[in-house]
């Protein structure tokens, strides 16, 4: 599987943007960037995901380079319930062996930290 | 409202002793997972499961064991084989259709398990 390169941690303050960067250079023309966000104690939560377009959705924004070996989701207006360890990983095209369901590979994701 | 249900939410065993994790969910979704978190860590992919009464291994399936005889359901024993067996455990699905990598995760909230 691609593997992807996050920071281990970020600060923002509350009500101000947040940039969480991703670097994924061995992507493939397949590959979708996918985000997830896990809070403490709890199962990872489904944020957004993009092939090549950047995408809006009532969550966040992802933004893809041109050349697709990175992105960075946006958090418009970060509030204290942001605050959570954010996943960037890469979910392959599965073929007709399905064998890559559902194969997501979490690396340390960032921990973001809000600040009141 | 549909999603995923995780029993128990916490569990302690005794060395030696088998124990069995659930996992129900209503989304009617054909691909479901287990994967385990150590503290500080990504989560790691247990088995997995496309379609009834077929399961993967993932990476680190030694001491593990599941059954999918049924949809909704997917079973993770955790064997007196494990050898480091206090983790969070947590179970997901998704739907299979399509081979599309655009297919998200739903997570459960986590059974967290504890040997003593």
């Amino acid at each position: 599987d691609a593997k992807t390169t996050q920071p281990n941690s970020m600060e923002s303050n509350e009500e101000e943007p947040v940039h969480l960067p991703c670097n994924h250079s061995t992507i493939s023309g397949t590959d979708y960037i996918h985000w997830y966000r896990q809070l403490p104690s709890q199962g990872p939560e489904y944020v957004i995901h993009g092939l090549t377009s950047n995408v809006n959705n009532r969550m966040a924004s992802l933004a893809i380079a041109e050349d697709r070996k990175s992105s960075t989701l946006i958090l418009h207006r970060a509030t204290l319930r942001d605050a959570a360890v954010y996943y960037c990983i890469l979910r392959a095209l599965a073929n007709a062996g399905g064998t890559s369901y559902g194969k997501l590979t979490f690396g340390q994701g960032t921990i973001l930290t809000v600040h009141p | 409202d549909g999603g995923i249900t995780q029993s128990p939410k916490y569990l302690f065993r005794k060395e030696g002793q088998n124990v069995t994790l659930s996992c129900e969910q209503n989304l009617n979704h054909d691909a479901m997972y287990w994967y385990r978190q150590d503290p500080g860590q990504g989560l790691r992919l247990i088995y997995y499961s496309q379609i009834v009464n077929d399961f993967q291994k993932g990476d680190i399936a030694e001491g593990y064991s599941v059954s999918r005889e049924k949809k909704e359901s997917f079973p993770l024993t955790v064997t007196s084989a494990q050898k480091n067996p206090t983790a969070f455990y947590l179970c997901a699905s998704s739907y299979r259709g399509g081979g599309s990598g655009a297919n998200v995760l739903t997570f459960g909230a986590g059974s967290r398990l504890t040997v003593l």
